[in-house]
């Protein structure tokens, strides 16, 4: 079975250039997350989804950011414009519904964003 | 909130030893989820075991056994007879029950395993 499945695996872009990674949940996931990894800060939760509608974007770490999910197969991260201090490795995660805790929240390889 | 500590930032062991990573957590909450991430240096993240608080018993999932000591509030990772391929840094994760609660990380334990 597919996993999440996310792209650019790699990007390297220019100051004030806009990003957009992408991500492809499992099928049947009801529940889509963006986290972002830092050395500093670790992973942390930015935005999730629930059938498409974003439920909690309070790690959203200002307005350069933004998500969609246009449908139960897609959703995009977008920074624009992208700055140096955005370089960090971005996960896509799925997962049936949160309801209960045996619920496994499947990660995708991660886009490896590098802002010069 | 939720918090999650993992004191040992970095752990070396021989190959077919068992090694065992630390995890605690703070929360108030009687019904929770504890889960162990492994990222490997390629970057993905892996699930490798859950472990329910209402669990009578330890998870295992193959070599990877969870020690849960609820009343203590830790959730370590046993791994038996290491290999190389287990050098990676492992994630200790919590989840709560209630609401549409989503997983906070500890920091991380770097894993190396030498032959």
């Amino acid at each position: 079975d597919a996993g999440v499945i996310q792209s650019p695996r790699h990007e390297v872009t220019e100051m004030g250039q806009e990003v957009t990674l992408r991500c492809k949940p499992i099928s049947g996931h009801d529940y889509l997350f963006w986290y972002r990894q830092t050395m500093m800060r670790g992973l942390e939760l930015l935005i999730y989804f629930n059938n498409n509608v974003p439920i909690d974007d309070s790690g959203m770490p200002e307005d350069r950011f933004s998500a969609k999910m246009p449908n139960a197969s897609f959703s995009t991260l977008k920074i624009q414009p992208s700055e140096p201090r955005d370089s960090a490795v971005y996960f896509c995660a799925s997962s049936f519904q949160l309801d209960s805790t045996g619920n496994t929240i499947y990660f995708g390889e991660g886009s490896w964003l590098t802002v010069v | 909130a939720q918090k999650i500590t993992q004191t040992q930032p970095g752990m070396f062991v021989q190959e077919k030893e068992a090694v065992t990573l630390d995890c605690t957590y703070d929360t108030s909450d009687q019904s929770y989820g504890l889960f162990w991430y492994k990222q490997p240096s390629s970057g993905e993240m892996i699930f490798l075991i859950y472990q329910g608080s209402y669990d009578e018993q330890n998870a295992t999932e193959g070599r990877y056994s969870l020690n849960f000591q609820k009343a203590r509030k830790s959730a370590n990772l046993v791994i038996s007879a290491s290999q190389l391929g287990d050098s990676a840094m492992y994630f200790c994760a919590m989840r709560y029950d209630s609401g549409y609660s989503t997983l906070t990380f500890g920091k991380g334990t770097m894993l190396l395993v030498s032959p």
